[in-house]
């Protein structure tokens, strides 16, 4: 089980905006803004999105954001496309000085 | 371009040391930046692993740690892991990835992750 909580699923529209949720704890997400969203294609390198909450690194589209409330940070991808179609999950700091992830969310364009 | 692969055995007998070695290309090892392993199990879970800087500074997931040993080859522009007296349920796919640890906390680049399977 993942210390990190996150929907196994999620799906919408092509041009829709979807949300993926990550719930963690007052130790984890609810204390540190270390919360960071990779996208993962089968077979190849995890992708960095979203680091410190809501931060894109260059080169990634606009069409991603990031946002954090209370113990749940959330990613939200708008005008979805169907290359969008893979795996996410979720990464906080914590407390203990160590790192959780969630356990992935896939998602699917309709 | 920051490019990380993975290289090993892709099988480990249960109860010997699982080794991996992680390659780094395109960037100096001897940075700002820690290193670090993450494994992935066959049901999606994640878990980190350990972090370690070119100076040797290491950091372990306290579930692990007794087990685990983070090296670094400043040489080699490399870094390693070894996960002794290893189990079925180490089996994983086994990322190294470069770490943000200074100011932040992130994974920015990944290798592609190479399997191991512990299985006599």
């Amino acid at each position: 089980q993942s210390a990190l909580t996150q929907p196994a699923s999620v799906s919408g529209s092509p041009g829709q905006t979807i949300t993926i949720s990550c719930t963690g704890s007052s130790s984890d997400i609810g204390y540190y803004k270390y919360v960071s969203w990779y996208q993962q294609h089968p077979g190849k390198a995890p992708k960095l999105l979203i680091y410190e909450v809501s931060n894109r690194p260059s080169g990634v589209s606009n069409r991603f954001s990031g946002s954090k409330s209370v113990n749940t940070a959330s990613l939200t991808i708008s005008g979805l496309q169907a290359e969008d179609e893979t795996d996410y999950f979720c990464s906080s700091y914590t407390t203990s000085g160590t790192w959780v992830f969630g356990g992935g969310t896939k998602v699917t364009v309709l | 371009q920051v490019q990380l692969q993975e290289s090993g055995p892709g099988l480990v007998k249960p109860s010997e040391t699982l080794s991996l070695t992680c390659g780094v290309s395109g960037y100096s090892i001897r940075s700002e930046f820690y290193w670090g392993w993450i494994r992935q199990f066959p049901g999606k879970g994640l878990e980190w692993i350990g972090n370690i800087n070119y100076s040797g500074t290491t950091y372990h997931n306290p579930s692990l740690k007794s087990r685990v040993t983070i090296s670094v080859d400043t040489s080699k522009n490399q870094f390693a892991l070894k996960l002794n007296s290893v189990t079925a349920a180490d089996t994983a796919l086994y990322y190294c990835a470069r770490v943000r640890f200074s100011g932040s906390c992130y994974f920015d680049y990944w290798g592609q992750g190479t399997l191991v399977t512990v299985s006599s």
